[in-house]
């Protein structure tokens, strides 16, 4: 039973290039969570999206970034025009319900993105 | 997001010794308390969590104790092992709500 898989695991980008960050939830989980993470820091919520839905995008910049659930395939996390602040660690996790629960939430070892 | 702020930052143990960290929160709806493992490279897994209509709850090595009144929980580890050595959140949420609220963290090194 593959847990949530994130890829790539490492991605360099340029200042300016656009970041692509995959996550492919748990099997049996429809709802999927972004976190970022700078170094020595807590993560922070980003993005809550359910299969062709954003429910709660309060933690996303307002410009550059985006992110969908399709009802087919992984989820995306697009940074537009990436600058050097955007360098962290980026982690998605997924549950089987909406809210917590005993399960609590799935996370993936996340993407490391270095903007050069 | 609520503030949310654990102490200490880093932390020091012998083998078979007594880890505690600390956490505090501001939001009094807060219904559901976890505490997160995380590995160098790894995400976050959840260790242990409590609900508020309990004031303490042990699984092993690891117990949480609960103060509503303080707004505190603190997460305790028995007996404490090298390969415990990792980084620890407390991430204080809504058990009905998305998203959790992720404490600064504790770097606990526990030496052999």
């Amino acid at each position: 039973n593959a847990g949530v898989m994130q890829n790539p695991r490492h991605l360099v980008r340029r200042r300016g290039q656009e970041a692509r960050l995959r996550c492919s939830p748990m099997k049996g989980h429809s709802h999927v969570y972004w976190y970022r993470q700078l170094p020595e820091e807590g993560l922070k919520f980003m993005v809550y999206l359910q299969k062709e839905n954003i429910i709660d995008e309060s933690g996303m910049p307002k410009e550059r970034f985006s992110a969908e659930f399709p009802k087919e395939g992984p989820s995306i996390l697009r940074i537009q025009q990436v600058v050097r602040g955007d360098s962290a660690a980026y982690f998605c996790a997924s549950s089987p319900i909406e809210g917590a629960s005993d399960y609590g939430y799935t996370f993936g070892s996340g993407t490391r993105l270095t903007v050069v | 997001q609520q503030q949310v702020k654990q102490s200490p930052q880093s932390l020091i143990v012998q083998k078979g010794g007594i880890s505690i960290i600390n956490c505090a929160y501001e939001n009094t709806a807060f219904d559901y308390f976890p505490w997160y493992q995380q590995f160098p490279g790894k995400g976050p897994a959840l260790l242990i969590a409590i609900r508020p209509d309990v004031s303490e709850k042990k699984e092993g090595r690891f117990t949480i104790s609960f103060n509503k009144s303080a707004k505190q929980f603190s997460l305790h580890i028995m007996d404490s092992q090298p390969g415990d050595s990792a980084t620890y959140f407390c991430a204080p949420t809504l058990w009905a709500g998305n998203m959790l609220t992720f404490g600064g963290g504790t770097r606990l090194m526990v030496k052999p």
